[in-house]
């Protein structure tokens, strides 16, 4: 079965700087998601990646797909305490049966 | 944007209760799902649900679960007798169309306590 891991498990980062949290998978990622979870608010999408090498922005988040379909990255740029939360990465094992990493929690120092 | 709504948000019972945790999705959206993260560990998938029935369970999903769409607009699901193991946040989703791998939207959740 696939599995995911996410790096860090934690970060904590003085509001401003960047960050980039990894996501790798231990088989080929067909359809890789990102999310946010933020209690009381659920699973929050952020950008969903397909094909290797692919890149998407979303406001101050880039998420990458590299070329061999293994790894995922996330980077904020500049960040805001709005961008606090627990990030998640999910690989879609098909019929978006989708496989979770165990999160990365954000902390956002003013 | 559109919201995919579950409720309650807070559901406490006693073992061996049946609960009813209710979800509605995307008004366009034709797959369903339910996925539960027991606290400190990874969300996981339960269930898939398209045309009325159920496309893929996983082996959580075992008798003492069952979902249903009673009408047009709600998505349930129903755990007959609550264990202690079934203590965990509930999380319902829907998306348009697999095929084309559309965004997958999740709810809020519903924070099962099963006492």
């Amino acid at each position: 079965s696939q599995e995911l891991e996410q790096s860090p498990q934690s970060l904590i980062v003085q509001e401003g700087k960047n960050l980039t949290i990894n996501c790798t998978s231990s088989k080929t990622l067909y359809g890789l998601y990102w999310y946010k979870q933020k209690y009381g608010e659920g699973l929050i999408f952020l950008m969903m990646l397909q094909k290797g090498g692919e890149e998407k922005s979303h406001e101050k988040i880039t998420a990458k797909l590299d070329e061999k379909k293994q790894q995922s990255s996330l980077h904020i740029t500049a960040s805001q305490p709005s961008h606090a939360g627990i990030y998640l990465c999910g690989a879609d094992q098909g019929a978006q049966k989708l496989v979770f990493g165990q999160g990365t929690r954000l902390t956002i120092n003013p | 944007e559109p919201e995919v709504t579950q409720t309650p948000s807070h559901q406490v019972t006693q073992m061996g209760q049946e609960v009813i945790l209710r979800c509605v999705p995307i008004s366009n959206h034709l797959y369903f799902y339910w996925y539960r993260q027991i606290l400190g560990q990874k969300v996981e998938f339960l269930v898939s649900f398209y045309n009325n029935e159920i496309s893929e369970k996983s082996e959580i999903f075992d008798d003492q679960f069952s979902v249903e769409r009673p009408d047009g607009s709600n998505f349930t699901l129903k755990i007959r007798s609550t264990k202690l193991e079934d203590s965990a946040m509930y999380f319902c989703a829907s998306s348009r169309d697999i095929k084309l791998r559309e965004k997958l939207f999740f709810g809020s959740g519903t924070q099962l306590s099963v006492l």
